[in-house]
Formats: C-alpha cells, sequence, structure tokens
C-alpha cells in the first residue's frame, strides 16, 4: 500500500526566507509523486509532479522538488518566500504501475508567511 | 479555471437525508475521482472511476455510493446522512491513469 507523511501540520516563514515542506513516501513499485497547492475556498491545483524524467522538478510560482529515492523523499522547496505562498499544500503518491490508481494524499502542510 | 465542475457549491441538509453531488470532469478526460476533506480526516480517497468503470475504492461508506455516466460525468450520492458527514466533496478528473489531477472547486455539504 502507499502512503505520504507530511512532516508539520503548520509552517511559517518570514517573507524573503526558504521554504522548505517535508514529504516522505512509501511505495512498493515506483511512484509518480506530485504536490499540490490549495488556497481558501478552493480545489487542489498542481504545483509539480515527478514521473521519473528528472529527481529535480521545477514547478510553478518558482518551487521546486527532489525526488530521493534513497532517503524516500519528496521534500518541497522555494528559495524566497511570497506573501501569495500562504497556502495549504499537499503532497500525494501514485502507483504508476496499477491500472486502477488511487492517488494517495497527505495529511497537508499550513503554510503562513510572516511580513 | 480547471475545467472540472461541481453543483451545487453548497448544500444543507438534514440528519437522515439523501443527496447527489454532481461532477463534470475536465473536456477529454475519461477518469474521475471523489475526494472528501474534513478537517480531522484530511483529504480522504473515495472512489475512481474510468470511462463509466469503477477502478478504484477507497475510504468509502456503504451510504455512499457514486457512478459515471456515458456522457463521463459523474455523481455522489450520500445517503442516511450523518453529522460527521458533513466536508468539502472534491471532484477531480484525469486524462490517463496517473497523470496530474484536476479538482473542481468542491462541494460543501452541511448536515445539521
Amino acid at each position: 500500500a502507499q502512503s505520504v507523511t507530511q512532516l508539520g501540520s503548520h509552517v511559517s516563514v518570514s517573507e524573503g526566507a526558504l521554504v522548505l515542506l517535508r514529504c516522505n513516501y512509501s511505495s512498493s513499485v515506483p511512484p509518480y509523486l506530485f504536490w499540490y497547492v490549495q488556497y481558501p475556498n478552493q480545489g487542489l491545483q498542481l504545483l509539480l509532479k515527478y514521473t521519473s524524467a528528472a529527481t529535480l522538478v521545477k514547478g510553478i510560482n518558482g518551487f521546486e522538488a527532489e525526488f530521493k529515492k534513497s532517503e524516500t523523499s519528496f521534500h518541497l522547496t522555494k528559495p524566497s518566500a511570497h506573501m501569495s505562498d500562504a497556502a495549504e499544500y499537499f503532497c500525494a503518491v501514485s502507483d504508476r504501475v496499477s491500472s486502477a490508481s488511487k492517488i494517495i494524499f497527505g495529511s497537508g502542510t499550513r503554510l503562513s508567511i510572516r511580513p | 479555471d480547471s475545467g472540472v465542475t461541481q453543483t451545487p457549491k453548497h448544500l444543507i441538509t438534514a440528519t437522515g437525508q439523501r443527496v447527489t453531488l454532481r461532477c463534470s470532469p475536465r473536456s477529454g478526460d475519461l477518469s474521475v475521482y471523489w475526494y472528501q476533506q474534513s478537517l480531522d480526516q484530511g483529504l480522504q480517497f473515495l472512489i475512481q472511476y474510468y470511462n463509466g468503470e469503477e477502478r478504484a475504492k477507497g475510504n468509502i461508506l456503504e451510504r455512499f455510493s457514486a457512478q459515471q455516466f456515458p456522457d463521463l460525468h459523474s455523481e455522489l450520492n450520500l445517503s442516511s446522512l450523518e453529522l460527521g458527514d458533513s466536508a468539502l466533496y472534491f471532484c477531480a478528473s484525469s486524462s490517463v491513469i496517473g497523470s496530474p489531477l484536476h479538482f473542481g472547486n468542491g462541494t460543501r455539504l452541511t448536515v445539521t
């Protein structure tokens, strides 16, 4: 069974500071990995995805994530936080082998930005 | 705009009642997923359909059922509603299995 664990339900950083949101996954088969962002009263939007082409994945809004198989991690980073980055972020894993793929989400990390 | 349409946006109903949530996937997407989001449970996968057939089931209660119609829209039926069913219900669609999901804006269900 697949799962993701997001460390830290709430992260607060100052504007301009590095953003680091942690995600560890568990999967018995090579996974697809995703990061999504949810703004208040909206659905989730895709930030970036890992599908094995490259271990460092660049996404929208300056975010990127690095797939580390040895650490089973897929942490999300952004060099300099902006006030508009305040939102909830979800890491997700999908089975790339099965034709019946459920995409499993982590519990989410709420990112707050201090002025 | 993700291209996924969910109706209604808000629904308030009483315990014991039955409701139907509707989802129109993004044009061309064959796969539809339903998720429940609540404060205490997070984002829980309920069920997935692909081109009209059920493909995967998650933590979906027996009181809940879903279907995907030939025109690819999907409905989630919730019956014998309980207070704990109050949540945001999201529909998402994708073009092929494993590709990123496109989410609707959700239906907020309040059971009183």
